[in-house]
Parts: C-alpha cells; sequence; structure tokens
C-alpha cells in the first residue's frame, strides 16, 4: 500500500512552453500534497504545499504564477510549469500524506529538461 | 523552526562491515524524524521513521536508528551492508503529524566488494 505516482517520468520540452506534471496516490485519499525540487547532487527543496478545494501554500522565494499548483482531488494534484525556461530544469517529485500515518509517501519523480 | 544536519555528506564502507549515518537535529517541538533512502534517479523510499513511541527503530533491509533527545541525533546504522545499499540517504524532520518536513543535504553511501 501506500503507492504514489507521477506522469510524466520524464519530459523534455521547448523554453516558453508549459508542461503538466500529475502526481496520484493509487491507493489512499491524501488530503495534503507536496511538491519538492531536486537540483543534481543536492537534497530536496520543498516548493509548496497542496491541499485539496484550497490554494496551495508556497514557500519562500517560490514563484506561485510561475508553479501552478492544483489539488482538485483527494488522490491528485497537479503541478504544472508555466512558460518553462532551462533554469527551470530539474527533478521534480511530489509526496503525499497518508491521514492517520503522519508520513508522506513520495512519488518517484519526473525529470525535466527545458531546452 | 527546525532543520537537520547530516554530519557527513559521504560515507564508503566495504561490503559485510557495519554502516552508521549521522543525523543531528534541531526543532522547537517534539519532532517526528525520518530517514529516507533515494536510488539514482529514483524517487525516495520510507527505511523508518519515529513518532515518539520507541526510541529505537527499526526500518526496512535491515535498517535502524535510535532517537536521543539529550544528543539530539538519530543516526542510522545497520551490522552489515550490503552493495544493495549504496545509495542518498536523506535525514528528515518533521513536526508531530508529519507537516513542516525539513530535509538534510543527503549522505551518498558508497559499498566496496
Amino acid at each position: 500500500g501506500a503507492v504514489v505516482s507521477q506522469h510524466p517520468s520524464w519530459v523534455i520540452c521547448k523554453s516558453g512552453t508549459s508542461v503538466k506534471i500529475e502526481c496520484r496516490s493509487l491507493d489512499f485519499q491524501a488530503t495534503t500534497m507536496f511538491w519538492y525540487r531536486q537540483f543534481p547532487k543536492q537534497s530536496l527543496m520543498l516548493m509548496a504545499t497542496s491541499n485539496e478545494g484550497s490554494k496551495a501554500t508556497y514557500e519562500q522565494g517560490v514563484e506561485k504564477d510561475k508553479f501552478l499548483i492544483n489539488h482538485a482531488s483527494l488522490t491528485l494534484s497537479t503541478l504544472t510549469v508555466t512558460s518553462a525556461h532551462p533554469e527551470d530544469s530539474s527533478f521534480y517529485i511530489c509526496s503525499a500524506d497518508r491521514t492517520g500515518t503522519e508520513t508522506q509517501y513520495f512519488g518517484p519523480g519526473t525529470r525535466l529538461l527545458v531546452l | 523552526a527546525q532543520s537537520v544536519t547530516q554530519l557527513d555528506s559521504h560515507v564508503s564502507v566495504s561490503e559485510g562491515t557495519p554502516v552508521l549515518l549521522r543525523c543531528n537535529y534541531s526543532s522547537s517541538y517534539s519532532p517526528s524524524l525520518f530517514w529516507y533512502v533515494q536510488h539514482p534517479n529514483k524517487g525516495l523510499q520510507l527505511l523508518l521513521k519515529y513518532t515518539s513511541a520507541a526510541t529505537l527503530v527499526k526500518g526496512i533491509n535491515g535498517f535502524e536508528a535510535e532517537f536521543k533527545k539529550s544528543e539530539t541525533s538519530f543516526h542510522l546504522t545497520k551490522p552489515s551492508a550490503h552493495m544493495s545499499d549504496a545509495a542518498e540517504y536523506f535525514c528528515v524532520v518533521s513536526d508531530i503529524i508529519g507537516n513542516d518536513m525539513r530535509f538534510g543535504a543527503g549522505t551518498r553511501l558508497t559499498v566496496k566488494p
């Protein structure tokens, strides 16, 4: 149990385009999901906390208009990187908070490369 | 505010020898503590977690960690390293309900044959 999936697993896009990444909790409901960014050989940086049915809470320094988050259901959160630029190239990982376990379960990550 | 410090960026051991990955935390309230493992180009897998129950926590793959409040430490250990243990390990602190997670910088474990 407690499986989280991400789609796509990797994406290459041109500069200026928008990319949507999906995060799904497959066998449990998640009121809260989180989006992280990981640069090569570095730790994870929390970008935002996504709550079902409400606006996401962004960490300081993260542009909310750049990284749009939607948490439309208890099993799905999406991250849209708008007008992507090469500096947005990174490994994006989501996690879902399994209610009652006080534990986050992580997706496999999405590698984004912006040319 | 809370944070974690992983004291070693890289640890190298021989197969069959013990593993020790060190983590110190700082928290203004009773924390939950986690160890996650990340294999190359993969997501994170939960190894174990401490949430104010037993101070010695046993996880998957033979790993365990001991919560020591007096030392503000949560070191990860394994009696005998296996080649498949080679990965990046992250120590993580959160509040008691699992929110506000803060990651350590990571420790890369190398296992030599």
